[in-house]
């Protein structure tokens, strides 16, 4: 158990649909980040968030859209899902975002679109 | 803009054999941060060895060290005495202070399979 929380683990839905995925992130970090990880794009970077502020902005689609919670929890929402949305949902977090601070992932979320 | 290349797709070892996997990188920072992480069929991302751009000694955790040629820009996975359980993909990453935002980008991945 890395300590990052991930939920839904799987989520199976339809196109048009809106989905939401959560994070806890480890005890302590107050930084999250959100990546997508499909078999044609790899591991991309969507969006990152520090102690309740955006801090960087990657690939993400306006079509979705996250927050962080004064909890430091994180969610991550998709709108008018698209068939190319299935993929693995990563969320991370990190205790600052220098040198080496390292990323704890959690388990994922994978996202189907049908 | 910043760039991690892995240029093996796949790789096959022998178990209990050393194995290299390769990584270049591309950035303008003089400051940055390394790191490789394991990503095995299960699903999880598992950190394994980070390098900083001043460490002048080559970072090693158990099985697990790192080539790091500055001047080559590349930042090599070595694992030494392979095991079955390394079977996985491989990620390599940077990090550079640029907005200290601390986002990782990642390499397309090595696909790593230990035969018996």
């Amino acid at each position: 158990d890395s300590g990052v929380t991930q939920t839904p683990k799987h989520l199976i839905t339809a196109t048009g649909q809106r989905v939401t995925l959560r994070c806890s992130p480890r005890s302590g970090d107050l930084s999250v980040y959100w990546y997508q990880q499909s078999l044609d794009q790899g591991l991309q970077f969507l969006i990152q968030y520090y102690n309740g502020e955006e801090r960087a902005k990657g690939n993400i689609l306006e079509r979705f859209s996250a927050q962080q919670f004064p909890d430091l929890h994180s969610e991550l929402n998709l709108s008018s899902l698209e068939l190319g949305d299935s993929a693995l949902y990563f969320c991370a977090s990190s205790a600052g975002t220098l040198g080496a601070n390292v990323l704890t992932f959690g388990a994922g979320s994978r996202l189907t679109v049908l | 803009a910043q760039k991690i290349t892995q240029t093996q797709p796949g790789m096959f070892v022998q178990e209990k054999e050393a194995v290299t996997l390769d990584c270049t990188y591309d950035t303008s920072d003089q400051s940055y941060g390394l790191f490789w992480y394991k990503q095995p069929s299960s699903g999880e991302m598992i950190f394994l060895i980070y390098q900083g751009s001043y460490d002048e000694q080559n970072a090693t955790e158990g099985r697990y060290s790192l080539n790091f040629q500055k001047a080559r820009k590349s930042a090599n996975l070595v694992i030494s005495a392979s095991q079955l359980g390394d079977s996985a993909m491989y990620f390599c990453a940077m990090r550079a202070p640029a907005g200290n935002t601390g986002k990782l980008i990642f390499g397309q991945g090595t696909t790593l399979q230990v035969k018996p």
